[in-house]
């Protein structure tokens, strides 16, 4: 079955700079990649997501990037601000995640 | 408008009973989805639902687990004979359609299980 690795799994960053967490996947079938945040107390939230077709795809501060040859995709988010603290996951299909990575943005 | 509910928020139990963990999923959602969410550790599959019938459940861990949806909206996660090792966060998640690329999966806060 499929398998998704997510580093890393702690990211502290100063307010205004910019966050990068790195997923692998090991399905070469999977076709769908989307992010979720999740804050404490409540489950995940879509953030952005990406289809196998595109290599970017851009969201105001958030942009997501997709390597099918290396099977690997990335979370960019620019200008960071503390409100962007909370722990992110990546998944491949609809039900494989990663195990996350706890963003803190220090004012 | 409501998002995806889960009754009760917390369960605590103890060992060897039985537990049922409630979802109310968004209203004209076809798919709903249960999984299992182990403190620092993303979210694991145990079963997806399209309409009343499993379409998948091949993330049910072993059979003292059971969910249902008799009716295609309110789903119900059983487990039978409670372990220590089942403890995690229960999240339930529905979309429109299940079926397709990036259908939007929207999740529920959780049912927090602790077996004693």
């Amino acid at each position: 079955g499929e398998n998704v690795e997510q580093h890393p799994s702690t990211l502290s960053v100063q307010e205004g700079d910019s966050a990068v967490i790195k997923c692998t996947y090991s399905d070469s079938a999977s076709n769908y990649f989307p992010w979720y945040k999740q804050e404490l107390g409540k489950g995940p939230q879509l953030i952005i997501d990406i289809r196998s077709n595109v290599g970017e795809k851009k969201d105001q501060r958030i942009a997501v990037t997709l390597n099918k040859t290396a099977k690997h995709f990335s979370l960019h988010i620019t200008e960071t601000q503390p409100e962007d603290s909370a722990v992110y996951f990546c998944a491949a299909g609809k039900s494989t995640f990663g195990d996350g990575t706890t963003l803190t943005v220090k004012p | 408008g409501a998002g995806v509910s889960q009754t009760p928020s917390n369960k605590v139990t103890e060992k060897g009973k039985y537990v049922e963990l409630r979802c109310d999923p968004i209203s004209g959602h076809t798919a709903l989805y249960w999984y299992r969410q182990s403190l620092g550790q993303g979210p694991e599959f145990l079963i997806y639902f399209q309409g009343t019938g499993a379409a998948d459940d091949s993330g049910l861990p072993n059979d003292r687990f059971f969910a249902v949806r008799p009716e295609g909206s309110v789903s119900t996660l059983k487990i039978q004979r409670t372990e220590r090792g089942d403890s995690a966060v229960y999240l339930c998640a529905s979309s429109l359609t299940g079926w397709g690329v990036g259908d939007t999966q929207y999740f529920g806060p959780g049912t927090r299980l602790t077996v004693l």
